[in-house]
This record gives C-alpha cells, sequence and structure tokens, in this order.
C-alpha cells in the first residue's frame, strides 16, 4: 500500500514569484511512479508531471519541476513564475509498479496567487 | 484530441433512486479507472478495467455500486439506492494501458452528484 502525505492545506504566492508545493511518500515497492495533478474550480484533474523511481534526474515541464529525493521520500513540485491561472487545488500522486495500477492521492493544497 | 468525457455533469436526485454515470476514455486507451472525491474522503479509488480482463471491484464501498464496460471502451457506473453519504464528485480516467507503472491517467472533467 502507498500513502502520501501533504501538510500544505492552503498557500499563497505573489504572481511572477515561485512556490514549492510539498509531498512526501511512503511505499514498500521497489519500483513507483510519482505524478501531481493540478484541479482548477472547475474540477478537472489536469496532469502536470511524472516522476519515476528509477529516474536519475529531476522531471521538469516547463515552468513545472519535480524535487525527487529518493532517500528522504520527497517529490515537491516547483511552480516557477505563478500567474493567476496557477490558483488551484494541486495534488501529488503515487502508483507502486509491482501489482498496482490505481493512483494513491494526498490530501491536497490549495495554491491561490496573488496579483 | 478529445479526452475523457463524462455525463452528466451534473447530477440530482432523492434518496432511494437509482443513477447511472457515463464515461467515455480517450479513443486507443484499454486502461479505465473510477474514482470518488468527496470532502473529508479524499480521492478513492473505486474500479478498475483492463482491456476484457475481469474488472477489479476492491474498491467499490457497498454492492449498491457496480460498473460495467462495454465493447473496451464506454463505461457505466450504477449505484443503486442512493444514500445521501454517495453525494460526491464522480472521476472516470483512462490510460494507454495498465502495463506500464508510468502510465500516466487522464482525467475526465467529472460528475457532481448531490442525493437528496
Amino acid at each position: 500500500a502507498q500513502k502520501i502525505t501533504q501538510t500544505q492545506p492552503g498557500m499563497f504566492v505573489q504572481e511572477k514569484e515561485a512556490v514549492t508545493l510539498d509531498c512526501t511518500y511512503d511505499t514498500s515497492d521497489p519500483s513507483y511512479g510519482l505524478f501531481w495533478y493540478k484541479q482548477p474550480s472547475s474540477g478537472e484533474m489536469i496532469f502536470l508531471i511524472y516522476q519515476g523511481s528509477y529516474d536519475q534526474q529531476n522531471a521538469t515541464e516547463g515552468r513545472y519541476s519535480l524535487n525527487f529525493q529518493k532517500a528522504r521520500k520527497s517529490a515537491n513540485l516547483v511552480i516557477s513564475a505563478s500567474q493567476l491561472g496557477d490558483s488551484a487545488m494541486y495534488f501529488c500522486a503515487m502508483r507502486g509498479f509491482s501489482n498496482d495500477y490505481k493512483l494513491s492521492f494526498g490530501a491536497g493544497t490549495t495554491v491561490t496567487v496573488r496579483a | 484530441g478529445a479526452g475523457v468525457s463524462q455525463s452528466p455533469s451534473n447530477k440530482v436526485t432523492e434518496k432511494g433512486k437509482d443513477v447511472e454515470l457515463r464515461c467515455d476514455p480517450i479513443s486507443g486507451h484499454t486502461a479505465l479507472y473510477w474514482y470518488r472525491q468527496s470532502l473529508g474522503q479524499g480521492l478513492e479509488f473505486l474500479i478498475y478495467f483492463q482491456g476484457n480482463s475481469a474488472p477489479d471491484k476492491s474498491g467499490l464501498p457497498s454492492d449498491r455500486f457496480s460498473a460495467e464496460r462495454t465493447g473496451g471502451s464506454v463505461s457505466t457506473l450504477t449505484i443503486q439506492r442512493t444514500q445521501q453519504e454517495d453525494s460526491a464528485v464522480y472521476l472516470c480516467a483512462s490510460s494507454l494501458s495498465s502495463a506500464a507503472g508510468q502510465e500516466t491517467q487522464y482525467f475526465g472533467p467529472g460528475t457532481r452528484l448531490l442525493v437528496l
């Protein structure tokens, strides 16, 4: 079984600044994948970025980057140059590779970008 | 291309009635998942379909919940004798397959169910 912890229920960030969203996880699976999703007020879950446990480099996707520290079991999302449209709920999720296909989600972090 | 679509987008029903929620996955995606998002419970897995294999129903909360997938494409989630605690957003996702762990699940817009 996997467990995801997101300790920040809500965050405020100034437009154009960077923000880091924390995510720690626990799993007994030796290989796994970590995902971040964005959920705006419209409700749709939008895939942002993926990091595999075997990846040597941190994943990046445009303004999103993942600070992956395997030994600490953390996978923090960094959003650079925040925009007003980044205001949303952000979920960290993971999936074990051995015999699992469902995603386990954290509780989410609400980000509000201020002009 | 078209993403995952779900219908209806909103559903209000009376306690005790049956409801059907529909999901149309991305074309070519063989894996389909249902999740439920409710206040206080977060996102929880309900059921998973992979091709023509028997579905994994381990996440269904009670025998009032059932789902089917016809022709390996469209899926219907049915809730019988709805209860107020069934009120939630029901999210459907699909992926190319589930064999590879890194397969990304793409979500639909969800169906917001309110049971009065």
